[in-house]
């Protein structure tokens, strides 16, 4: 049990299917992060929030929207994504921004048809 | 920005022997470095980090060392066992010392590691 948990564990989806990720942090964090874990590169950071406050976008297309209603909860919702969105999203959090670890989820699975 | 390099891509050893990844960094002010081991399934897992005040840090068969001149940083696990097989991140971070800046975490590649009994 890491303290972060994400939902769905695995995801199937159509190009023009609407779903959302969801990820929640028990551990009393401010700051939660979502990446992209692709086969054979490295994590790729997308967001960045930190008091539920948007930080970072890391020039990710407008088809990944963020959402953090709280310090405890992190959605994603995806809409008309490309098979190349393939991939496994994971969700961290830490406390604080700078030079404090990271602790992550065990992510998602998610495959575009 | 900064770049992480980490090598080897694949290590395989026996039992009981030792394992050394190593990483690179180019940015100088990078100054937080964490280590991640990912199992099948999971998401990665903090084993070890080590700030730039310090050269070394221990932790039971875990061990990091870091040289800050030559801006490289090394995992060592010694008396591997096969529940050490994983994907091993390393990464780096500039923390800045008021707070203000993002300390954004840049990952390496990663260390296919297999031990065998």
């Amino acid at each position: 049990e890491t303290g972060v948990t994400q939902t769905p564990r695995h995801l199937v989806m159509g190009m023009t299917n609407k779903k959302s990720l969801k990820c929640e942090q028990h551990l009393g964090h401010n700051a939660m992060y979502w990446y992209k874990q692709s086969a054979k590169k490295p994590l790729e950071l997308m967001f960045v929030y930190n008091f539920k406050e948007q930080t970072e976008n890391n020039s990710v297309p407008s088809r990944f929207s963020p959402e953090c209603p709280n310090s405890s909860h992190l959605f994603l919702h995806l809409h008309t994504l490309q098979p190349e969105d393939s991939a496994l999203y994971l969700c961290a959090s830490s406390q604080g921004l700078t030079g404090q670890p990271q602790h992550f989820g065990d992510g998602t699975r998610l495959s575009i048809l | 920005g900064e770049n992480v390099e980490q090598h080897p891509s694949t290590l395989s050893v026996q039992e009981g022997d030792s394992a050394v990844i190593k990483c690179t960094y180019s940015d100088s002010a990078s100054n937080y470095f964490p280590w991640y081991k990912q199992e099948l399934g999971k998401g990665p897992q903090l084993i070890i980090d080590i700030r730039s005040n310090v050269g070394e840090k221990k932790d039971q068969r875990i061990a990091v060392t870091l040289n800050k001149t030559a801006k490289h940083f090394s995992l060592h696990i010694t008396e591997t066992q096969p529940e050490d097989s994983a994907v091993y991140f390393c990464a780096a971070s500039r923390a800045n010392a008021g707070g203000t800046s993002y300390g954004k975490l840049t990952f390496g590649q990663g260390t296919i590691l297999t031990v065998h009994p």
